[in-house]
């Protein structure tokens, strides 16, 4: 099946710092999802974003599905920003519908 | 509702009693999913309705998971028995369409379980 890795695994950051986040995928996809898991376990939706550029506020996300990739951009990051960002993307299961395959997560810690 | 709404929010069980978590979606969508998210990993697919219909129950790791919908809207998954690796959360997400994954999925908080 689709294999979904993420880099790097764990980030430590002062506030006010720029951060890259890398997804990539080992097979075509039609869609992609960025996730931001916070403290409290909550999956917020960050970006749905199959193919090109996103941006909302101080995130930014790229996909470039030729290249199987996506890449999320963190900038002047945030205490708030501290948690687990997860990328996600869909794969046939072995029932025959779709579901979603996610990476193992970039933790994220925001530092004061 | 305005999310996707999971309850209880935490759940303690002792091994072998019986589990009931509620998966309230966002209002009119079709597609329903549950995962199981160990800690320190991503969450992984356990099944798939759409509507009242479960299309894919093939993540359900035993029989003593079973999920039910009855009426296309509301959700419910149910351990039997519950053993110690059972221990994690479990989450909800709702998508508009009857696409599967291929439509955006919207998350609930999750229920965290812990079986002692």
């Amino acid at each position: 099946g689709i294999q979904v890795e993420q880099s790097p695994p764990d980030l430590i950051l002062q506030e006010g710092a720029n951060s890259t986040l890398r997804c990539n995928f080992s097979d075509s996809v039609n869609n992609l999802q960025w996730f931001h898991q916070n403290p409290w376990g909550q999956l917020i939706n960050l970006f749905y974003i199959p193919s090109g550029t996103k941006q909302n506020g101080r995130l930014s996300a790229t996909t470039v599905a030729t290249e199987r990739y996506s890449l999320l951009y963190i900038s002047s990051s945030q205490t708030t920003d501290s948690g687990v960002y997860f990328c996600a993307v869909p794969a046939v299961t072995q029932g025959g519908s779709e579901k979603l395959v996610f990476g193992k997560g970039t933790k994220l810690t925001v530092n004061p | 509702g305005a999310g996707v709404s999971q309850s209880p929010r935490y759940k303690v069980a002792k091994r072998g009693q019986d589990v009931a978590l509620r998966c309230d979606p966002i209002s009119g969508h079709v597609s329903l999913f549950w995962y199981q998210q160990a800690l320190g990993q991503g969450p992984e697919f356990l099944t798939y309705f759409q509507n009242e219909a479960q299309l894919d129950k093939s993540g359900l790791p035993s029989d003593r998971f079973f999920a039910e919908r009855p009426e296309g809207s509301v959700s419910t998954l149910k351990i039997q028995r519950t053993q110690q690796e059972d221990s994690a959360v479990y989450l909800c997400a709702s998508s508009l369409s009857g696409g599967g994954a291929r439509t955006e999925a919207f998350f609930g908080q999750g229920t965290r379980l812990t079986v002692v």
